[in-house]
């Protein structure tokens, strides 16, 4: 078990321009989350999938977002034109549909938009 | 709607004492989870404990446990023999049964300090 793995750890861009990050959950996890986290504040739900599916997505996910999870297993989450209040942690985390119940949580892609 | 609150922004606790932190939750859900993560300076959300709404004991792990009263709705992390690397952010968070997909809402946490 190599745990959730984001890359990259930090992202800094500027203010137009667009990002990637992506998401390598545990590899018998069927589920993956990503979540937005501003400093000091909790995490707040994005979107969810279910193998492949994108199932769920938050009002927060604006149109300028746009994540996939093309064959079930890495996801990717792109901002377009990216704007300074998309300064954030961005976490994603995995679990098992059928054996967990806990999330697995990666150590976050921090971006900054200047 | 369902809602965490935390509403110790930050607390204090000497090394080796035992430290309560505070998390009430809404939910017109009968069958809900409780979930308790720290969040180091390093940004890593690691899960600590789980609540179950229907489990009869309050839930333990090491030196966590989590105080659940249910008629109040609050599940409160105690923390025993705190340690320095203890400090930390601490978040409550919540899974309703009704939702399909699993996910937590979170509470705005409550960070955590250590002292010697």
């Amino acid at each position: 078990d190599t745990g959730v793995s984001q890359d990259p750890r930090h992202k800094i861009t500027k203010r137009g321009q667009n990002v990637t990050f992506r998401c390598d959950p545990i590899s018998e996890h069927n589920r993956l989350y990503w979540y937005r986290q501003t400093l000091g504040q909790g995490p707040e739900f994005l979107t969810y999938f279910q193998n492949e599916a994108q199932l769920e997505k938050s009002r927060l996910l604006s149109d300028r977002f746009s994540a996939e999870r093309p064959k079930g297993s890495f996801s990717t989450l792109e901002i377009q034109r990216t704007e300074q209040g998309d300064s954030a942690m961005y976490l994603c985390a995995s679990s098992s549909q059928t054996t967990g119940t806990v999330l697995h949580f990666g150590n976050g892609t921090r971006l900054t938009v200047t | 709607a369902q809602k965490i609150t935390q509403t110790q922004p930050g607390m204090f606790v000497q090394e080796k004492e035992a430290v309560t932190l505070d998390c009430t939750y809404d939910t017109s859900d009968p069958s809900y989870g409780l979930f308790w993560y720290k969040q180091p300076s390093s940004g890593e959300m690691i899960f600590l404990i789980y609540q179950g709404s229907y489990d009869q004991q309050n839930a333990t792990e090491g030196r966590y446990s989590l105080n659940f009263q249910k008629a109040r709705k609050s599940a409160n992390l105690v923390i025993s023999a705190s340690q320095l690397g203890d400090s930390a952010m601490y978040f409550c968070a919540m899974r309703e049964a009704t939702s399909n997909t699993g996910k937590l809402i979170f509470g705005q946490g409550t960070t955590l300090q250590v002292k010697p």
